[in-house]
């Protein structure tokens, strides 16, 4: 069963730094982008940027561009997420998504998420 | 950055009674070269993450009941829910993938009246 398996609960300390994995099963890796989505409690969606793990390259929201850092080891089929500089604000759950790649673009809907992760920041 | 607008931010809807909701681009998301509208919808239950519903605007996902079904083009777009079950209350979202930073609507929330 193909799945993306997030890690577990993190609670940090403002100003730290957390780093969020997503495993996934199955094939993939070869075919498909994978991207981190938050969601501040009781609040909508918001895009963090992506990664095509066959090529490496990552793309950010402008809006994380200093903060975030977005990689894959494909020999374990990981992407994972590193949040630096962390605050309050930061508080959210976590998820990874998968939208395919086709031969051309890999700007399609995401079609499996992961579980979520929720990342809890507080003194 | 495109923004996504959705309408109305809740409603309820009488079992078996249609549910609407709108979503509007802040520019159009229809790609002249596949001539595809680049949105999604996705249903969010309390405590799971998203799940796809609808893509290139009017594509159900498999496995998705037939009740659900997406429409519109280039900036202005509609999921409708033919006959609300109890099951379908969750929070919509519509969602552009036409370009980066991906983005979402704002949500809708969908109850039983």
């Amino acid at each position: 069963q193909v799945q993306l398996v997030q890690s577990g609960a993190e609670v940090k300390k403002p100003g730290s730094s957390v780093k969020v994995s997503c495993k996934a099963s199955g094939d993939t890796f070869s075919s498909y982008a994978i991207s981190w989505v938050r969601q501040a409690p009781g609040q909508g969606l918001e895009w963090m940027g992506g990664i095509i793990p066959v090529f490496g390259t990552p793309n950010y929201a402008q809006k994380f561009q200093d903060r975030v850092t977005i990689t894959a080891d494909k020999s374990t089929s990981t992407v994972y997420l590193q949040l630096s500089s962390l605050r309050s604000e930061d508080t959210a759950v976590y998820y990874c998504a998968r939208a395919y790649c086709s031969s051309t673009t890999c700007y399609s809907s995401f079609d499996l998420w992961g579980q979520g992760t929720l990342v809890t920041v507080s003194a | 950055d495109i923004v996504m607008t959705q309408s109305p931010d809740s409603l309820a809807v009488s079992l078996g009674e249609r549910a609407t909701i709108n979503c509007k681009s802040s520019q159009s998301i229809l790609y002249s070269s596949n001539n595809k509208n680049y949105l999604g919808w996705y249903q969010q239950k309390p405590g799971q993450p998203p799940k796809l519903l609808i893509n290139w605007a009017s594509t159900r996902e498999p496995g998705v009941p037939d009740r659900f079904s997406g429409s519109g083009s280039g900036t202005d777009f509609t999921l409708t829910i033919s006959s609300l079950q109890a099951e379908d209350v969750a929070v919509y979202y519509c969602q552009q993938y036409y370009g980066t930073p991906f983005t979402f609507g704002g949500g809708t929330k969908v109850e039983i009246k």
